[in-house]
């Protein structure tokens, strides 16, 4: 059974860099078949995707975060990284890591969500 | 950027209802159309995948149509677990792609 563990602090000071890792058990993150992505919600609001990778490498981020993001890849490890960088209070979320499937989009495995607060 | 629209925003309905939730696109995505279940304090659950497929172990009264811009989700006899709210997502562009507003669903 895949799980996805989420790591990383829980406040952030405006202006720093959030930065969260995605653990993966029960599979590979070199797995041809799937994106491995980041998708946030605001309190209380919809969800946003953040951006997704492939076992290759190539990243894809929503235009709406303006090139603040990276997202990078661990395989010797199995996990995947977010790092948002200048944040505001604006940033402040559940953020939640998933795997993609490369065919239909669907986000199948999900991790347990960690809240974002960003804050001085 | 492709938008998505759901409508109702919110509905209350009985256990054993018939329940419809609509999304709207703003231009055609073929039925590059997914929809997901969340409750509170919980991640997404996929539900349907390609608009109308049915994803493994899902309950069979969960169900979806539609193709272009219009697409429908339906739960033929709504139970007491299935109480949540419920987001379209699109992924006409499988490198950028974004979800509904969402329709809560709650008891009436």
């Amino acid at each position: 059974q895949l799980q996805l563990q989420q790591s990383g602090p829980e406040l952030v000071r405006p202006s720093e860099t959030l930065s969260l890792t995605c653990s993966v058990s029960g599979g590979s993150i070199s797995d041809p078949t799937y994106y491995w992505g980041w998708i946030r919600q605001p309190p209380g609001t919809e969800l946003e995707w953040i951006g997704s990778i492939y076992y290759s490498g190539s990243m894809f981020s929503n235009p709406s975060l303006r090139g603040r993001v990276t997202i990078s890849l661990d395989t010797s490890k199995n996990q995947f990284s977010l790092q948002l960088r200048s944040v505001t209070a604006a940033d402040t979320a559940v953020y939640y890591c998933a795997r993609q499937h490369i065919g239909t989009a669907g986000l199948d495995y999900w991790g347990q969500g960690t809240l974002v607060t960003v804050s001085s | 950027d492709i938008q998505m629209t759901q409508s109702p925003s919110s509905l209350s309905a009985s256990v054993g209802d018939r329940v419809t939730i609509t999304c709207q696109a703003s231009q055609d995505i073929s039925n590059y159309l997914n929809w997901y279940q969340q409750k509170p304090g919980k991640a997404p659950k996929l539900l349907i995948y390609d608009a109308a497929n049915l994803e493994t172990g899902v309950p069979s009264r969960f169900s979806g149509s539609g193709s272009g811009t219009h697409f429908t989700f339906t739960i033929s006899s709504l139970q007491p677990e299935d109480f949540a709210t419920y987001y379209c997502q699109q992924y006409n562009n499988l490198a950028s792609f974004t979800f509904g507003p969402g329709t809560k669903v709650d008891i009436k």
